[in-house]
């Protein structure tokens, strides 16, 4: 089955650890993109690629980073710079076009221990 | 820049009710409109869209039409169920761009 795959489900980071969220994608989407779902506050986005080996920050890319090194994957880092990690975090993948719909994964709650 | 704000829940219902979301937004250009959905502990399923003025768009009893004179999005359904409480979100893509902008999102639950 196509689709997006984002592991761990639970993640706990202890102070200053950096912690890497995976995402893995099986559509051949040129498009990959993170966000942050926190309560009441809808998705922000943290950081988006287009294509390989290429990406741009979004709303909130402070205390995160990102690669592309393979069409499919698109981890993200959360940094020690992050003082509050504490979310649930989305990856997203989407064909190219204005009107491309984004399939997204089931998400990762980061939780600080 | 773009944005779009949809109306603040949550929202209670008993089944069978009519269901109304409100959502307007900003933008410079002619972006394409999204609702999607967010049931309890998984991602975002994409529940209907519009790309242009006046297109309606439509799925699983849910109408959403593009209105560019209000710059509105509002999402309706005459008849819930319980299986359709969830979160929902309105969204933009500007035409020039392939980042999608989301509202706060709206919880809606569902009496039986």
């Amino acid at each position: 089955d196509g689709g997006i795959t984002q592991s761990p489900k639970y993640l706990f980071r202890k102070e200053g650890q950096n912690v890497t969220l995976s995402c893995e994608q099986n559509l051949n989407h040129d498009a990959m993109y993170w966000y942050r779902q926190d309560p009441g506050q809808g998705l922000r986005l943290i950081y988006y690629s287009q294509i390989v080996n290429d990406f741009q920050k979004g709303d909130i890319a402070e205390g995160y980073s990102v690669s592309r090194e393979k069409k499919e994957s698109f981890p993200l880092t959360v940094t020690s710079a992050q003082k509050n990690p504490t979310a649930f975090y989305l990856c997203a993948s989407s064909s190219t076009g204005g009107s491309q719909k984004l399939f997204f994964g089931s998400g990762t709650q980061l939780s600080v221990l | 820049g773009d944005s779009v704000t949809q109306m603040e829940g949550p929202v209670t219902l008993s089944e069978e009710a009519f269901l109304t979301i409100n959502c307007t937004y900003t933008a410079t250009g002619y972006p394409s409109l999204f609702w999607y959905v967010q049931y309890p502990g998984e991602g975002l399923q994409l529940l209907l869209k519009a790309t242009k003025a006046d297109d309606k768009g439509s799925n699983k009893g849910f109408e959403a039409t593009y209105r560019k004179e209000t710059t509105s999005f509002h999402l309706e359904k005459g008849s819930v169920q319980v299986s359709d409480s969830a979160v929902y979100f309105c969204a933009l893509r500007d035409a020039n761009d392939y980042k999608l902008s989301f509202g706060a999102g709206t919880t809606v639950t569902v009496r039986a």
